[in-house]
């Protein structure tokens, strides 16, 4: 069975503050994404990284697929409220496996 | 445009009861899947199908089933339900025949098996 499992499982921190969310398997996957959800929303895709140590920079997020194509990681400068959601990576293999997802609250 | 929508947005259903949830992908997309969301969780993957045939199959039992229309709408149906089958069941679309493509999710259903 793939796993991707995420570190930390909740966050919460002050506006301002930065942060590093940790998305981890033993399998190798030949694509990444991750998704961002809000209450009451699907699953909204940040970003997709495809090269084993490709690093991908969406304003203040910071995405980068490991050497291995094993584990990822995402980055956010400065979190703002409007940063507050569950985070997710998915894997990709023949199908999308997410990942166990990081709920982020971000306070003023 | 339209995104993916889904209805119903809420469902209450008994034990033993079957459940039909619908989705309508966004224009020009021909691949729906449909995934599970358990409170807490990640999705995970029930079925893909594209262009009127599945094309994957997640690790459910055979209570659940869908299929797709000519018009790319698509229905999932649960017989039996079961306590466990309470969850947030979510359709994307996409332009893409393969199910790991950047899926375009709408805001789920959210049923309750009580």
């Amino acid at each position: 069975t793939q796993l991707l499992e995420q570190s930390p499982q909740f966050l919460s921190i002050q506006e301002g503050e930065n942060l590093t969310v940790y998305c981890n398997s033993s399998s190798v996957f030949s694509s990444l994404q991750w998704y961002r959800q809000e209450p009451g929303e699907g699953p909204v895709l940040l970003v997709t990284v495809v090269t084993g140590g490709e690093v991908k920079k969406l304003k203040r997020l910071t995405f980068q697929f490991g050497d291995a194509r094993k584990d990822s990681s995402l980055h956010i400068t400065a979190a703002q409220p409007g940063d507050t959601g569950l985070y997710l990576c998915a894997g990709a293999t023949d199908k999308l496996i997410f990942g166990t997802g990081t709920r982020l609250q971000v306070f003023p | 445009d339209a995104g993916v929508t889904q209805s119903p947005t809420h469902l209450i259903k008994t034990r033993g009861q079957q459940v039909t949830l619908r989705c309508s992908p966004i224009s020009g997309h021909k691949s729906v899947s449909w995934y599970q969301q358990v409170l807490g969780q990640g999705p995970q993957f029930i079925f893909q199908y594209y262009e009127k045939e599945e094309r994957g199959r997640g690790n459910f039992p055979d209570r659940f089933s869908a299929r797709q229309f000519p018009n790319y709408s698509s229905e999932l149906n649960v017989n039996a339900l079961l306590l466990g089958d309470s969850a947030l069941y979510l359709c994307a679309s996409s332009p893409y025949g393969a199910s790991y493509n950047e899926q375009f999710f709408g805001p789920g259903t959210r049923l309750t098996v009580l």
